[in-house]
């Protein structure tokens, strides 16, 4: 079945670490992104990619740090640069970005959580 | 203000009850998404409307574009409902805007048995 696979689930860090979580997808989706939730609060987005070898900023990138190499990975590392990183880090894809149409469904992950210790 | 706005933010019902859930929005859409949540954190995506309504099983989402409202109603709700529902709107495409998602901050729905 296709999806989006995240991992690990649950992650533990030490302040002062980087730490890359990962994000594979077999749907043949273009675009994929990264969010953030925090409680009591909305979805951030963090990046994102339309293409291959490319990918720009959210809405809260500062901290973080993304490739796509690959059309069915993009991983997110979190840098010790991210002050309050202990979230719930959320994966997605679509079709497209949704550039001019009505875009299309978006795909989710399961989620990690990350807990800096 | 938040250009997507949820309410309420807690529903508790009653096995059976209807149950609905609003979500209201200030920016121009070409499309929105009713999202559900469960304790795992894992998000499903339930509908996604341009206009005007639809129906899967005990789920019903409508949008009204003209007063940018969206309503999500639940008949004859479960405990296995109990969830996060996530309202997110697409922005309309244009400038250096994508058409990406901005989200709600969700609404915890707990049905007791």
């Amino acid at each position: 079945d296709g999806g989006i696979t995240q991992s690990p689930k649950y992650l533990f860090r030490k302040e002062g670490q980087n730490v890359t979580l990962s994000c594979e997808q077999n749907l043949n989706h273009d675009a994929m992104y990264w969010y953030r939730q925090d409680p009591g609060q909305g979805l951030r987005l963090i990046y994102y990619s339309q293409i291959v070898n490319d990918f720009q900023k959210g809405d809260i990138a500062e901290g973080y740090s993304v490739s796509r190499e690959k059309k069915e990975s993009f991983p997110l590392t979190v840098t010790s640069a991210q002050k309050n990183p202990t979230a719930f880090y959320l994966c997605a894809s679509s079709i497209d970005l949704g550039t001019g149409s009505l875009g299309y469904g978006y795909t989710f992950g399961s989620g990690t959580r990350l807990t800096v210790v | 203000k938040n250009e997507v706005e949820q309410s309420p933010q807690n529903l508790t019902a009653q096995e059976g009850e209807f149950i609905t859930i609003n979500c209201s929005y200030s920016v121009g859409i070409s499309a929105l998404h009713w999202l559900q949540q469960h304790p795992g954190g894992g998000i499903v995506s339930l509908f996604m409307l341009s206009s005007g309504k639809k129906k899967h099983g005990r789920l019903i989402a409508t949008i009204n574009i003209q007063e940018k409202h969206s309503s999500l109603h639940i008949t004859a709700s479960h405990p296995r409902d109990s969830a996060v529902y996530i309202c997110a709107v697409r922005l309309l495409a244009g400038g250096t805007s994508y058409g990406k998602l901005t989200f709600g901050q969700g609404t915890i729905l707990t049905v007791h048995p």
